[in-house]
């Protein structure tokens, strides 16, 4: 079973939409983080943001904001009035912690954005 | 700039060679990790490395290998190249307090990636 599931494959949005992103995961373990990592057309991946599982409450930065419920095991990140340099992929990410091994890091198969001018 | 660094940024090579990827972490991070990303694919785990020692394993093929040395640079060695194995290959760092648990506590900083070409 996928540890980290995105569901939405591909999103298309007009410029100056709001659009969320979808992440769901699955874990055992009480504490862990939670990621998204950007990769825009040129390849590399950038990290946005790291949540603990201790941490619920919601993030605010710029036009990016985050959702994390533990209830329902979701991590969704809404961009808010997208821009055409928000198209990219975006990867959520969760990272367990597994003794003597140091953490584990599952990633999920990636929302593609695009935002249409 | 994560403070990962990879080379060679772009490799075009034939069917059946081998290639040696480079990864010198961020400073201080103890925890390294290779990623495989193809065409359209998301993010495939291949090993982790933690202080020299390998930590995990994910979907590696027989024909890779990897090690990190002590100056924890790691290297990942690609042999008896396929057309399939063309893709963009990640290395990331991360921090790790050591102790019994090896426990990360931060975030995979990501190199720009090598990308493969098998022709």
């Amino acid at each position: 079973a996928q540890k980290v599931t995105q569901a939405q494959t591909e999103i298309s949005v007009v410029e100056k939409e709001d659009v969320t992103l979808d992440c769901v995961y699955e874990t055992r373990d009480t504490t862990y983080y939670l990621f998204w990592y950007k990769q825009p057309p040129s390849g590399e991946l950038v990290f946005l943001i790291r949540r603990n599982s201790f941490d619920e409450q919601n993030e605010i930065s710029g036009r990016y904001s985050w959702n994390f419920q533990k209830s329902t095991s979701s991590f969704n990140f809404t961009i808010t009035a997208s821009q055409v340099v928000d198209s990219a992929v975006y990867f959520c990410a969760l990272s367990e912690s597994v003794q003597n091994t140091g953490n584990q890091f599952y990633f999920g198969t990636g929302t593609s954005l695009t935002v249409i001018p | 700039d994560s403070g990962v660094t990879q080379t060679p940024k772009h490799l075009i090579t034939a069917t059946g060679q081998r290639v040696t990827l480079r990864c010198s972490p961020r400073s201080g991070d103890l925890s390294v990790y290779w990623y495989q990303q193809s065409l359209d694919q998301g993010l495939q785990f291949l090993i982790q490395y933690y202080n020299g020692e390998e930590r995990a394993k994910g979907n590696i093929l027989e024909r890779f290998s990897a090690q990190q040395f002590p100056d924890l640079h790691s290297e990942l060695n690609l042999s008896s190249l396929e057309l399939g194995d063309s893709a963009l290959y990640f290395c990331a760092s991360s921090v790790a307090t050591g102790g019994q648990g090896y426990r990360d506590t931060g975030e995979l900083f990501f190199g720009e990636g090598s990308r493969l070409t098998v022709l």
